[in-house]
């Protein structure tokens, strides 16, 4: 039941921006998207998160389609320390709990 | 403050055999998320914790998955009879606003090998 689409793998130049896609053409008008990275061996970390608007925080900006059927996370200027994988997710609100869905994850490389 | 801990970080058993893995919140967070993580693969949500509601357990794959929450505080899964396709990385997170702008705080994981 995945809500979400991304490419498997990208690289990206150390020092330019990475922009990761995502595809979540099913989302419902109050299901938020979220991004987590996962760098090897340890829990996956929070990055950004939004609705309708473009959020924008220390980490990186978040676009999001005016339709909401896609959405960029932006890292404006990749370090090697930001290869990792990155999850874009849809949080569904269920009674009085919200399920994260998951995706695949894209694997981003950040090379010198 | 201390994030979320998970214990052991290993765990390796053999066929069979009945595990225990234990989650410790951010001091304060009422919401608690068990998944786990196979091989290369997302994120699978196991079962759920909010306060002292009952839990959200639909995510469980077999009954030989249980979990516990005492006092609202450390969460312990436990796999029954454990087999092999069980490997996997375990992960707990936990949240302190189960609804608006909800963000998750995940633990490093428990990697589970069944032998």
């Amino acid at each position: 039941d995945a809500k979400t689409t991304q490419p498997p793998s990208m690289d990206c130049a150390e020092g330019r921006a990475a922009n990761l896609p995502c595809n979540h053409s099913t989302i419902s008008g109050n299901e938020y998207v979220y991004w987590y990275r996962q760098i090897h061996s340890q829990g996956p970390q929070y990055i950004i998160h939004g609705l309708k608007n473009n959020e924008t925080n220390e980490m990186a900006s978040l676009i999001i389609t005016e339709d909401r059927k896609s959405s960029t996370l932006i890292l404006p200027h990749a370090t090697l320390r930001d290869t990792a994988v990155y999850y874009c997710i849809v949080r569904v609100a269920l009674g009085n709990f919200n399920k994260f869905y998951f995706g695949s994850g894209t694997k981003l490389n950040v090379k010198p | 403050g201390a994030g979320v801990s998970q214990s052991p970080s290993n765990k390796v058993t053999e066929k069979g055999k009945d595990v225990e893995l234990r989650c410790d919140p951010i001091s304060g967070h009422t919401a608690l998320y068990w998944y786990r993580q196979s091989l290369g693969q997302g994120l699978e949500f196991l079962i759920y914790f909010q306060g002292n509601s009952a839990p959200d357990k639909s995510g469980l794959p077999s009954d030989r998955f249980s979990a516990e929450r005492t006092g609202g505080s450390v969460s312990t899964l436990t796999i029954q009879r454990t087999q092999q396709e069980d490997s996997a990385v375990y992960l707990c997170a936990s949240s302190s606003r189960p609804s608006g702008r909800e963000t998750q705080y995940f633990g490093p994981g428990t990697r589970l090998l069944v032998l």
